[in-house]
């Protein structure tokens, strides 16, 4: 029953290649976010969906692509698949409002 | 442009003693202003939050300080313990956009 849940856990895959990465949210949440986090440790904003519009859409190359099928899910699309595409993706969760955010887990994503 | 800075990158402290992480932000339009810690291989957890109309917010050994005139806020872990040895990010937030600080690493040495 976790809250948000992301899969896979680890996604190692060769250049050039198409991937995707899911996430769920059981708690009710209106909004789910993918955050880039680096090697560095900081966390980037990509994307965010409301009631299924995408609010903000940050520097983010086109090769990335999220898809909301309903409210409990934010997929995310990645082609082409990049060496610097390399990071740990979160996906997370908030309620209306300025609130916390809930975040998964992580997918680590290495392009070798 | 990094909307939120925070110092120290890292930060050593012995088991007892007061860790402090500062952070301060640009925008006059941010009104949520949460801390997350993070253990190596897991997602951030929010800790602590506070909203600009106090000054302070206590939570057992957690501490968040507000200063709105300076657009600063400062974590400070009170005893702290060897489990409290994560990396801790600030963050400053409005609507549905939040920004994240570059992170703290912090080391509780027993």
């Amino acid at each position: 029953d976790t809250a948000v849940s992301q899969t896979p856990k680890y996604l190692v895959t060769q250049m050039g290649n198409d991937k995707s990465i899911k996430c769920e949210q059981n708690l009710g949440h209106d909004t789910m976010y993918w955050y880039k986090q680096d090697s560095k440790k900081f966390l980037k904003i990509m994307f965010s969906y409301n009631n299924k519009e995408l609010i903000i859409n940050e520097t983010v190359p086109n090769r990335f692509s999220p898809k909301s099928p309903d409210k409990a899910h934010l997929n995310l699309h990645i082609n082409s698949l990049e060496l610097g595409d390399s990071a740990v993706y979160f996906c997370a969760s908030s309620p209306t409002g300025n609130y916390g955010y809930t975040f998964g887990s992580g997918t680590r994503l290495t392009v070798v | 442009q990094q909307q939120v800075k925070q110092s120290p990158q890292s930060l050593i402290v012995q088991k007892g003693g007061i860790s402090i992480i500062n952070c301060a932000y640009e925008n006059t339009a941010f009104d949520y202003f949460p801390w997350y810690q993070q253990f190596p291989g897991k997602g951030p957890a929010l800790l602590i939050a506070i909203r600009p109309d106090v000054s302070e917010k206590k939570e057992g050994r957690f501490t968040i300080s507000f200063n709105k005139s300076a657009k600063q806020f400062s974590l400070h872990i009170m005893d702290s313990q060897p489990g409290d040895s994560a990396t801790y990010f600030c963050a400053a937030s409005m609507a549905d956009d939040m920004r994240f600080g570059a992170g703290t690493r912090l080391t509780v040495k027993p």
